[in-house]
């Protein structure tokens, strides 16, 4: 149980364009999302946090008009990169506290790993 | 940002052979320390996630014991096995927030 969906799990796209990776949370409602990226050699990095209705709260030094995070129901959280470019390429990945969890155990998705060139 | 550190980066075992590795994070404000394996292509399976200082905690060959008053947590595989190969995260949790704090993991490689 608790199993979130994460698509696409690669994606390569030209500079200048947008992306959009989605996180599913399939048999249980996710009220928090929380975005990681994980750049080569380093470890995974909390970008954002997701909460469904309202607007996402984003860590020191990332940019919220180019990740543009978006919670609008219980079952879904998308993340777009705006504007990519080539220094976006990274691993991203998603993750959601499981339901009924009081030492804050969590789900992951499967992550997507975007090129931009 | 939470300063974790894993050791080593990677290891490479033969098939059978025992091995651990560490996990050390800040000592203060402890809420709850994680460690997860990762294989690629897949989602974080979630090993363990420990709670009290002294806590010992076992799921078939692989054991974790945590310390929070010197900040570092062990964690044990018996008899290393092929299907142990993957990448083993720890992630720390402080008292102050929720998201988990991630070291860069440790490769494990295990050969028959």
């Amino acid at each position: 149980g608790a199993v979130v969906s994460q698509h696409p799990s690669w994606v390569i796209c030209k500079s200048g364009t947008s992306v959009k990776i989605e996180c599913r949370s399939l048999d249980f409602q996710a009220t928090t999302m929380f975005w990681y990226r994980q750049f080569p050699k380093q470890s995974l990095m909390l970008m954002a946090t997701s909460n469904e209705g309202s607007k996402a709260t984003y860590e020191q030094g990332v940019e919220k008009d180019k990740f543009l995070i978006n919670h609008a129901s219980l079952t879904l959280s998308t993340l777009t990169v705006t504007s990519a470019h080539p220094e976006d390429s990274s691993f991203y990945i998603c993750s959601a506290p499981k339901p009924g969890s009081n030492n804050y155990g969590y789900t992951f998705g499967s992550g997507t790993r975007l090129t931009v060139v | 940002i939470l300063n974790v550190e894993q050791s080593p980066q990677s290891l490479h075992v033969q098939e059978g052979d025992s091995t651990n590795f560490t996990c050390s994070f800040p000592s203060s404000n402890f809420y709850a320390l994680h460690w997860y394996r990762w294989e690629t292509a897949k989602s974080p399976e979630a090993l363990f996630v420990m709670t009290l200082n002294g806590d010992e905690k076992k799921k078939g060959r692989i054991s974790a014991t945590l310390n929070t008053k010197e900040g570092y947590s062990y964690l044990y595989i018996k008899g290393s096995q092929p299907e142990d190969s993957a990448t083993y995260l720890c992630a720390f949790i402080n008292n102050s927030g929720y998201a988990l704090n991630f070291g860069k993991g440790t490769s494990l490689l295990v050969t028959p």
